[in-house]
């Protein structure tokens, strides 16, 4: 079956850095990736998502990376800002059916 | 911008009340799904449906039980709640195509 997993639970940046959060996951055979911002008290909130026929696609100041061969997904945040805080959570599923897998989720930090 | 509406926001009630969670989505989405999410953790997909008269179970067993007799609503039941369903729950909804799931703001449910 399918399982996701964030590398690291926790992470603290610098405001004005650039922020990496990665994520791996098992079943090679899925074919659709997404990241999602979940803030304090509220539902996820849709952050860029990937087909599996891509290795790279870029949204306003973030950029998602898949490497298909490792299976290995990683969302890039340029120049982080206080209001990036929260939990990102990568998942992978089928687009089709729209069934995703999610991983635990990173938290990320902003320090001014 | 999806409009996905949860209430209540949060419930506190006792051991054995039958307890129904709303879940309304203006979109005319045929996807629906609810999601079980404790504090700081993944999500696990606990139910979903892909129309009007269809329910699936999801990845994770739940006691809970869900109808979809009209597009836009999709109603999760507890029977009888137990100190264990004490969680947070998430519904989404999804459109046609390369749409990504839309979240609701969740459900904080607290079984005494």
């Amino acid at each position: 079956g399918e399982s996701v997993g964030l590398h690291l639970p926790t992470l603290s940046v610098q405001e004005g850095d650039n922020s990496i959060i990665n994520c791996a996951y098992s079943n090679s055979a899925s074919d659709y990736f997404i990241w999602y911002k979940q803030e304090s008290g509220k539902g996820p909130q849709f952050i860029i998502d990937i087909r599996s026929n891509m290795d790279k696609r870029q949204g306003q100041r973030v950029t998602v990376l898949l490497n298909k061969t490792v299976k290995h997904l990683s969302l890039q945040i340029a120049a982080t800002q206080p209001g990036d805080s929260a939990v990102y959570f990568c998942a992978g599923g089928y687009n089709q059916g729209g069934k995703l897998i999610f991983g635990q989720g990173t938290e990320l930090s902003v320090k001014p | 911008e999806a409009d996905i509406y949860q209430t209540p926001r949060y419930l506190v009630i006792g051991t054995g009340k039958k307890i129904t969670l709303e879940c309304s989505q203006t979109m005319g989405h045929d996807k629906m799904y609810w999601y079980q999410q404790d504090p700081g953790m993944e999500l696990h997909l606990i139910h979903y449906s892909y129309g009007v008269n269809s329910t699936e179970k999801g990845d994770l067993s739940s006691e809970s039980t869900v109808s979809r007799i009209r597009t836009e609503h999709f109603p999760l039941t507890l029977e009888s709640a137990r100190p264990s369903h004490t969680s947070q729950y998430l519904c989404a909804s999804k459109g046609q195509g390369d749409q990504p799931q839309h979240f609701g703001d969740g459900t904080r449910l607290s079984i005494l």
